[in-house]
């Protein structure tokens, strides 16, 4: 029962254009949304959150957009740079779902100097 | 997060064998987590633990699994009579406080890579 889908698992962009990274969830429990970078043969790392009161955080290049009502997510980032180019994991969790997220699958974006 | 240490990076260890897994949270976290990643597929959660206290295992198969977070030293993963199957990356995370999310987010090691003959 995979909760959290990141549809795309892969995603190429041209170096100075915009990345959009989308994420859909089943849960309407979830309130608390993140986005993790992987790199290989590395464990992921945070990268910009956003709580379900909000419908935009903005972190940099790197926004975050929450539309509840579609139970969708995505992250944007502009501009896209090769040092972008990673695995991006979407999470999501749930006030009284216990204490574990809920991870997508992932997607491997590619950013072409 | 560099402050997650993870041992081994790699193990390999062939059916039937025990595979033992470490992970020492970062400094002043006191709550770990375990996450696998099988090939092809996201992370998925396997259990949370506070010291001495397992917290939740929703996410552990019924048999051969084990985790425990001793008073001292790392939490420790153990797999029992390993299959194939069990062939995956082993994700550690600790967080400052439960329900990780108040604390922002978890923080990752680079992760045990179980390979599975």
């Amino acid at each position: 029962d995979q909760q959290v889908k990141q549809n795309s698992p892969s995603l190429s962009v041209q170096e100075g254009r915009i990345s959009i990274l989308n994420c859909d969830y089943t849960n309407s429990m979830f309130d608390y949304f993140l986005w993790y970078k992987k790199y290989p043969a590395e464990g992921p790392t945070f990268l910009i959150s956003i709580s379900s009161i909000k419908d935009k955080n903005e972190d940099g290049r790197f926004t975050v957009f929450l539309n509840k009502s579609a139970k969708h997510l995505s992250l944007h980032i502009v501009p896209s740079q090769p040092g972008d180019s990673a695995v991006y994991f979407c999470a999501a969790s749930a006030p009284m779902g216990g204490n574990q997220f809920y991870f997508g699958t992932g997607t491997s974006l590619t950013v072409i100097p | 997060n560099a402050g997650v240490m993870q041992n081994p990076r790699h193990l390999v260890r062939r059916r039937g064998q025990e595979a033992r897994l470490r992970c020492s949270p970062m400094k002043g976290h006191s709550h770990v987590y375990w996450y696998r990643q099988l090939p092809e597929e996201g992370l998925k959660f396997m259990v949370y633990l506070q010291k001495e206290n397992i917290i939740d295992e929703s996410g552990m198969p019924k048999e051969r699994f084990s985790a425990e977070f001793p008073k001292e030293g790392p939490s420790i993963l153990r797999i029992q009579q390993v299959v194939r199957g069990d062939s995956a990356a082993y994700f550690c995370a600790s967080s400052r406080s439960g329900g990780s999310y108040i604390a922002g987010e978890l923080f990752f090691g680079e992760g045990s890579r179980l390979t599975v003959l």
